[in-house]
Formats: C-alpha cells, structure tokens, sequence
C-alpha cells in the first residue's frame, strides 16, 4: 500500500532562517507530488506541484521553492522565512492519472517568530 | 474557470441529528466535485467524489452527496450524525478531472453536540 512521509511535524523558526521540509512517498511510482498550504479560514492554497523528478510548477508567487530531487522525494525550501510564511503546510501525492484523488500527509505546523 | 462556496464556516448538529454541509460550485465545464475531511493536526482524506455518473454518490462513514446541476451544488449529508464526526470538511472541484487543478473551499467545521 501506498504511504506518504512528511516532516518535521511541528517547526517554530526566527524570521529570516531558513526552511526544509520534507515529503516522501512510498509504494508508488512516478506520482504527481504538491505542497499545499493552509491558513484558518481560508482553505487550502497550491503552492506548487510536480509531474516528474526536476519538473516543478509555482502557482503564485512567494517567498518558497519547492524541488524533486527523486522521484517519491518532494523538498519545500526557503532562505529566508517571513513572518507570513506561517502556516500549516501539507504535501500530497496523485496517480497522475486525472483521477481527482489527492493523498495527503500529515502536515507540518510552522511557526516563524 | 472554477470556484467552490461553502455555506457556513462552523456547523454544530446533536449527536443522532441529521447532518448537512452546503456547497456550491462554479464551473465553466463539467465539473468533478469532491468532499474531503480534514480530523485535527491531520491531513486530508477523501470522502466521496462525483464524476459524471451517478448523481448520488455514497462516500465513506454513510456520508453522501447529491449533485444537482440545476442548483450548481453538491451538498453533503449523513443521516445519523456520531461524536467522531466532528472535523473540518472541505469541498473541491476540478476541471475534467485534473489533479493539478483542483479547487477547494475554505472549509466547514462540523461540531458534534451530546
């Protein structure tokens, strides 16, 4: 069965330090991976997805980059966080096959102070 | 292009009591809709999804949602509401199905009164 990985759970970070979390998936192939973020009240929001290993698509412009250093691996990235880059940031995979199912992670709570 | 509208952002029912959770769609083309629910510090997982057959969709918990063109909705109810129900839900609709398009709402909290 398939399972996906996402850490760390719980992140509280100073304005201005960096960022690394990371997503994994296991028990599948050359899934489409995201990374979502999501703010009290208003739902999920696209950061950005992948269709393969070093395809990366950003749905707005931001502070965050995302990469796909390996096919199940997903890494969201910045240099320098903001004060607004808290949130609750959650990965999720898909067959790529246009079924409209997304499989999430468990998420991860950044605080940036 | 697509936008989904969920009525209520909190959502309280007694235990036993019929639950139902409105959402409304905007859509240029046929349209997949979706109900995910979201329990705390968790991620999504998927309740039910229309597309394009039956227009009653049973989901999982006897969860199910209409959809009803005429109305552009596709609210989602059960029955018989039980303590472990209480989440946030999320409605979602994409365009033909596309995962990398898939538009949710802002979310329903759903209270569960003893």
């Amino acid at each position: 069965s398939q399972t996906i990985h996402q850490w760390p759970a719980t992140l509280v970070q100073p304005v201005g330090s960096p960022l690394s979390l990371e997503c994994t998936v296991e028990g599948t192939s050359n899934p489409n991976l995201y990374w979502y973020r999501q703010a009290a009240g208003r739902g999920l929001q696209l950061l950005f997805y992948s269709v393969g290993i070093g395809q990366i698509s950003s749905e707005v412009p931001q502070n965050l980059s995302a990469s796909r250093p390996q096919d199940r691996q997903f890494i969201l990235s910045s240099k320098k966080l903001l004060l607004s880059d808290s949130g609750f940031y959650l990965c999720a995979w898909s067959r790529g096959s246009d079924t409209g199912e997304l499989f999430f992670g468990e998420g991860s709570r950044l605080t940036v102070l | 292009a697509q936008s989904v509208t969920q009525l209520g952002s909190h959502v309280s029912v007694s235990e036993g009591a019929l639950v139902l959770l409105r959402c409304n769609y905007s859509s240029s083309v046929p349209p997949y809709l979706f109900w995910y629910v979201q329990y705390p510090n968790q991620g999504l997982q998927l309740l039910l999804k229309y597309t394009s057959a039956a227009t009653l969709v049973k989901g999982i918990n006897d969860f199910e949602a209409e959809f009803k063109k005429s109305e552009t909705s596709f609210h989602l109810t059960k029955p018989s509401a039980h303590m472990s129900d209480a989440a946030e839900y999320f409605c979602a609709v994409s365009a033909e199905g596309r995962d990398d398009k898939i538009i949710f709402g802002k979310g329903t909290r759903l209270h569960i009164l003893p």
